[in-house]
C-alpha cells in the first residue's frame, strides 16, 4: 500500500534552516510529480510547493521561493523540502503529499502523510 | 484571505443533505478542474473529489462534485456523524503559477 512518512520536523530559531525528509513506499516513486503542503496551527491547507517526476519542473508558492528548495532522489524514493530563512509565519505541519495519476491540470493530491510539525519561536 | 471562497462552515441533520460551494474567477476555476478534501479531526487531509467531478476509489457516490463557470460545489447525501470534517476545495491558479485552496468548510452533523 502507499506510504508516506515525513521527518525532520522540529524547533528552529528564526533565520534557520531545517530540511525535510519523506520517504515513499508501496508504488513506484519515479512515476509521479509529488508536492508539499502546510497547515498552520488551526489553520487551513496552504499549498508549498511541488516538483516534476523527473526533478525537472518546480513550483513554489510566493510566500516561500527564495527560501525553500524541493528536490528528490528517485534512486532513493525520497522527497524533500530544504526550509531556509525560516520566519515565524513558516510554522505549521508540512504534508508530503503525492499527485495524482489523473491527467488532470489541477494536481490533485491522492496520497498523503502524516505531516511534521515545524514551529519556528525564539 | 484565501484565492478560493469557501462558507466557514455549514451543518445539516444525520441523513440530509448538504452542499459546500467553492467560488473562484477565471484565472482558477474557471479554467482549471477542482479537487475536494476532507480532513476529519486530527487527520491527513483525504482526497474526496478530483477533475470536478470524480471519485477516486473507495470513496463512496454519497460525495459528488461539480462545476460551473468559477464556482464549484461538494455534495454529500445521507450525512452521518462520521462525516463532521473539515472540507477544503482546490485547484491551478494560472495567475499565481501555483495550486490554491479555499479556506475550508467545517461541516457539523447536528
Amino acid at each position: 500500500q502507499v506510504q508516506l512518512v515525513e521527518s525532520g520536523g522540529g524547533l528552529v530559531k528564526p533565520g534557520g534552516s531545517l530540511r525535510l525528509s519523506c520517504a515513499a513506499s508501496g508504488f513506484t516513486f519515479s512515476d509521479y510529480y509529488m508536492s508539499w503542503i502546510r497547515q498552520a496551527p488551526g489553520k487551513g491547507l496552504e499549498w508549498v510547493s511541488y516538483i516534476s517526476s523527473r526533478g525537472t519542473t518546480k513550483y513554489y508558492a510566493d510566500s516561500v521561493k527564495g527560501r525553500f528548495t524541493i528536490s528528490r532522489d528517485n534512486a532513493k524514493n525520497s522527497l524533500y523540502l530544504q526550509m531556509n530563512s525560516l520566519r515565524a509565519e513558516d510554522t505549521a505541519v508540512y504534508y508530503c503529499a503525492r499527485v495524482g495519476p489523473y491527467g488532470g491540470n489541477s494536481l490533485p493530491c491522492d496520497y498523503w502523510g502524516q505531516g511534521t510539525l515545524v514551529t519556528v519561536s525564539s | 484571505q484565501s484565492v478560493l471562497t469557501q462558507p466557514p462552515s455549514v451543518s445539516a441533520a444525520p441523513g440530509q443533505k448538504v452542499t459546500i460551494s467553492c467560488s473562484g474567477s477565471s484565472s482558477n476555476i474557471g479554467n482549471y478542474y477542482v479537487s475536494w478534501y476532507q480532513q476529519l479531526p486530527g487527520t491527513a487531509p483525504k482526497l474526496l473529489i478530483y477533475d470536478n467531478n470524480k471519485r477516486p476509489s473507495g470513496i463512496p457516490d454519497r460525495f459528488s462534485g461539480s462545476k460551473s463557470g468559477t464556482s464549484a460545489t461538494l455534495g454529500i447525501t445521507g450525512l452521518q456523524t462520521g462525516d463532521e470534517a473539515d472540507y477544503y476545495c482546490g485547484t491551478w491558479d494560472s495567475s499565481l503559477s501555483h495550486v490554491v485552496f479555499g479556506g475550508g468548510t467545517k461541516l457539523t452533523v447536528l
